[in-house]
């Protein structure tokens, strides 16, 4: 299966919103709830911020929110902070047992 | 609290083999697959495969079917990823990580294990 594409890079300043897309097919994004976003700064581990689409895990701030349409799934990040600078991962179910991940994007605060 | 504890870094020759370890804690470690992902220097997350510690049924990406062995010891909460024969593109850094049998997905990450294959 390929990677699930995502825009290299996305910026905004502070207190801005920015949102963030990934782009699939039928087979795997268009095709089940279960897209998750992780974010991962430089040299740690990836941490999850929304699962199955648009659920926040406890202790994840409410500045982060999820969605999809059709094949594509976004990430929204509100009132932009300086800790939010990091890579950005969608991930889905594609069928099969098996699980795909963007190409990842670059958030940077301004 | 949920921990995943991989083993350290390596440093092999190519053609060597090598197995790492990744040891969960703070759950019911048969009640969730535990998955592996690669990372490789500057890029992004690739889906390896999961194994199903109750039963120890695998399902590995077609990227990696036949380049790496995943397998489990129940008994002591621990997963393996394993390779007979090294190349230099197996470089990368290697993660663990705790995965729902629901599809839901990735929840909790180890901290990695980089492997570095060089002549």
């Amino acid at each position: 299966q390929s990677a699930l594409t995502q825009p290299p890079s996305a910026s905004g300043s502070p207190g801005q919103s920015v949102t963030i897309s990934c782009t699939g097919t039928s087979s795997d994004v268009g095709g089940y709830k279960y897209v998750s976003w992780y974010q991962q700064h430089p040299g740690k581990a990836p941490k999850l911020m929304i699962y199955d689409v648009s659920q926040r895990p406890l202790g994840v701030p409410d500045r982060f929110s999820g969605s999809k349409s059709a094949n594509t799934a976004s990430l929204t990040v509100s009132g932009l902070q300086a800790e939010d600078e990091a890579d950005y991962y969608c991930s889905s179910y594609a069928g099969n047992n098996n699980w795909v991940f963007g190409g990842g994007t670059k958030l940077t605060v301004l | 609290e949920v921990q995943l504890v991989q083993s350290g870094a390596e440093v092999k020759k190519p053609g060597e083999s090598l197995r790492i370890s990744c040891k969960g804690s703070g759950y019911t470690f048969t009640s969730y697959w535990t998955s592996w992902v690669r990372q490789m220097p500057g890029k992004g997350l690739e889906w390896m495969g999961r194994i199903d510690p109750s039963d120890s049924y695998i399902n590995y990406s077609p990227s990696f079917q036949g380049h790496v062995t995943i397998s489990v010891d129940k008994s002591i909460t621990t997963a393996f990823l394993q390779w007979s024969s090294l190349k230099a593109s197996d470089t990368a850094m290697y993660y663990c990580a705790r995965q729902d049998s629901s599809g839901t997905g990735i929840d909790y990450w180890g901290q990695g294990t980089l492997v570095t294959v060089s002549s």
